[in-house]
């Protein structure tokens, strides 16, 4: 699986739109770009995943560049809630074998929202 | 509703006990996983199952073990081989082995001392 790179810690404010990147340079044709959050304490939570279009949902939207060497997560109104460890996560999909269903969490973007 | 439940949330045990930690899911999710989280770290996948009586080892798997005898149910032991047992651990599932649409469930924090 590609290797993802993240900025240890983010700051936003309330309201405001946050951005955050995540590169992955080296990814692979078949790879998805998949990203998970985590509140202190709990189980990480899924927000979305993509390959190469960007993609959107109720919680987040994600911008691919066309070179899919990075991404960034875009909370489009962030609220004290998704004060979280944001992970970028980067793996096929259903290759079958050893990389099916093992998602390789590293240590994230610690993202925290103030008033 | 449906979900996953671990527990308990807290355990202890003294060195050199074998302790199993429970995990029930009621999504009807033929896949399971289990996770290790240290302070400050991310996730390492311990073991997965794609179905009932079938399990595979994951990254760290040396000292523990799991069994799958039924769809909702997913028990991971942590033998007195693991040299360092004590940390968060995560078990989730997804309706299939894939790696998206993950459902975690809220976590079991191990302190062995």
């Amino acid at each position: 699986d590609a290797k993802t790179t993240q900025p240890t810690s983010m700051d936003c404010a309330e309201g405001r739109a946050a951005n955050l990147p995540c590169n992955h340079s080296t990814i692979s044709g078949n790879e998805y770009v998949y990203w998970y959050r985590q509140i202190h304490s709990q189980g990480p939570q899924y927000i979305i995943h993509g390959l190469k279009n960007n993609e959107t949902n109720e919680m987040a939207s994600l911008i691919i560049t066309e070179d899919r060497k990075s991404s960034t997560l875009i909370l489009p109104h962030a609220t004290l809630r998704d004060t979280a460890v944001y992970y970028c996560i980067v793996t096929t999909e259903n290759a079958g074998g050893t990389s099916y269903g093992k998602l390789t969490f590293g240590q994230g973007t610690i993202l925290t929202v103030h008033p | 509703d449906g979900g996953i439940t671990q527990s308990p949330k807290y355990l202890f045990r003294k060195e050199g006990q074998n302790v199993t930690l429970s995990c029930e899911q009621n999504l009807n999710h033929d896949a399971m996983y289990w996770y290790r989280q240290d302070p400050g770290q991310g996730l390492r996948l311990i073991y997965y199952s794609q179905i009932v009586n079938d399990f595979q080892k994951g990254d760290i798997a040396e000292g523990y073990s799991v069994s799958r005898e039924k769809k909702e149910s997913f028990p991971l032991t942590v033998t007195s081989a693991q040299k360092n047992p004590t940390a968060f651990y995560l078990c989730a599932s997804s309706i299939r082995l894939t790696n998206y649409g993950y459902t975690f469930g809220s976590g079991t924090r191990l302190t062995v001392v």
